[in-house]
């Protein structure tokens, strides 16, 4: 079992360019979350999503942030016009959901706004 | 959302000597996770133990629901157990989701 895998582990990008984070879960694994950690504001939840479908975004910025899972082997979050103040790691997590709501965490992507 | 606070925010100890980690939080909760992270590294799950008290070789959780608390004891510490211990809780009208608390960074000296 590879664990969750996430893609690119850093990733710079100039302000106002579009950045594009993958994830990929856990197989067999059914919920997929993403969170966003900094020294400032810690480790902050984004959105999940449960079977593919989005359950919950309430933690997403609702402008400039997206995110999509197209199949049940990956996941992306994209930011729109990226500013420095998106500068963090961003760590996807999944679980089994219903079976086991344990969530195991990638390695994060570092975003670095330039 | 859910309320957590992490004791101590820093500890330093002398190897071989043992932890006490505490994590309080706001609301009702059905999953408390135990991570670990390394400077610059990826968070590992320690311990699932929303109730009650669980063991995995030198740790050892014991969480009391009723009172919104648990602590992770680490015994006979080592240095390869340095970093920062999170202490996450989920909400019981959304159970899915993990709020984190800010850590304790935990530092053993040789």
């Amino acid at each position: 079992n590879a664990g969750v895998i996430q893609t690119p582990r850093h990733k710079v990008t100039g302000k106002g360019q579009e950045a594009t984070l993958w994830c990929e879960p856990i197989s067999g694994h059914s919920a997929v979350f993403w969170y966003r950690q900094t020294i400032v504001q810690g480790l902050e939840f984004l959105t999940y999503f449960r079977n593919q479908a989005p359950i919950d975004d309430s933690g997403m910025p609702k402008e400039r942030f997206s995110a999509q899972m197209p199949n049940q082997s990956h996941s992306t979050l994209k930011i729109q016009s990226t500013q420095p103040q998106d500068s963090a790691v961003y760590l996807c997590a999944s679980s089994l959901g219903a079976l086991s709501y344990e969530q195991y965490f990638g390695p994060g992507t570092r975003l670095t706004v330039l | 959302g859910q309320q957590v606070q992490q004791s101590p925010a820093s500890l330093v100890l002398q190897e071989g000597e043992n932890a006490e980690l505490q994590c309080n939080f706001s609301s009702t909760a059905t999953q408390l996770q135990w991570f670990y992270q390394s400077p610059g590294g990826s968070l590992v799950s320690l311990l699932s133990n929303p109730s009650g008290t669980k063991h995995t070789g030198r740790l050892t959780s014991t969480t009391v629901t009723k009172e919104r608390r648990s602590s992770l004891h680490i015994s006979s510490s080592q240095t390869t157990d340095s970093g920062t211990y999170l202490c996450a809780i989920d909400e019981r009208s959304n159970y899915n989701v993990l709020y984190f608390g800010s850590g304790t960074k935990l530092t053993v000296e040789p």
